[in-house]
């Protein structure tokens, strides 16, 4: 069965770094998104992309953050300058038809 | 916004036990998901719902459009099914997910 599948598992970086999370979203999905989750706090979404775009975005998705979809396949999201309160647990997810989304596996990021 | 709920936060049970693990939300929907998360955090998609009911293995998912509530059952319950449990839903006219703080569920042999 396809899946998403998300790179790394775990990345620690120091504040102030730029870090590059990687997502290889289901084959023929349309919509991409990314999502995070705070030690302890409900996942939260941060920003929709399709079409080559971004669809929506959160308040959280802020000038730090970019993403993009570079070759057709991978799908990532930069954080430019991370901070230590970026550390969170990020998932990409994605979908056909804009409904039921599939999540990937999840990036621990820790930002010291 | 929508404000979503879930009940209870926490859950223990003996094996065999019926579970329930429901989920309110504030604003009509297009959509609502129930989402399983291990203890390693890998989120699993169990269900997407927009009407009535649905059924997978010893999962079953309803959702009353009306009184803006899911609820999601367990039957026969097992340990491999400790794990938390979110809602999630869609809103119509966007594409976020807005997501509950989740049933953390525990079921001891």
């Amino acid at each position: 069965e396809p899946e998403v599948t998300q790179t790394p598992s775990h990345q620690v970086t120091q504040m102030g770094q730029e870090v590059i999370l990687r997502c290889v979203p289901i084959s023929n999905h349309l919509y991409f998104y990314w999502y995070r989750q705070i030690l302890g706090q409900k996942v939260e979404f941060l920003v929709s992309f399709y079409n080559n775009e971004i669809s929506e975005k959160s308040e959280i998705f802020d000038d730090q953050f970019s993403v993009e979809r570079p070759d057709g396949s991978n799908f990532t999201l930069k954080i430019r300058s991370t901070k230590l309160e970026d550390s969170a647990m990020y998932f990409c997810a994605s979908t056909y038809t804009s409904y039921e989304q599939y999540f990937g596996p999840g990036t621990r990021l820790t930002v010291t | 916004k929508n404000e979503v709920e879930q009940s209870p936060q926490n859950l223990t049970a003996q094996e065999g036990e019926f579970i329930t693990i429901n989920c309110s939300y504030s604003v009509g929907i297009s959509a609502l998901h129930w989402l399983q998360q291990h203890p390693g955090g890998g989120i699993v998609s169990l269900f997407m719902l927009s009407s009535g009911k649905k059924k997978h293995g010893r999962l079953i998912a309803t959702i009353n459009i009306q009184e803006k509530h899911s609820s999601l059952h367990i039957t026969a319950s097992h340990p491999r099914d400790s794990a938390v449990y979110i809602c999630a839903v869609l809103n119509f006219g966007n594409e976020k997910l807005t997501f509950g703080t989740g049933t953390r569920l525990t079921i001891i042999p």
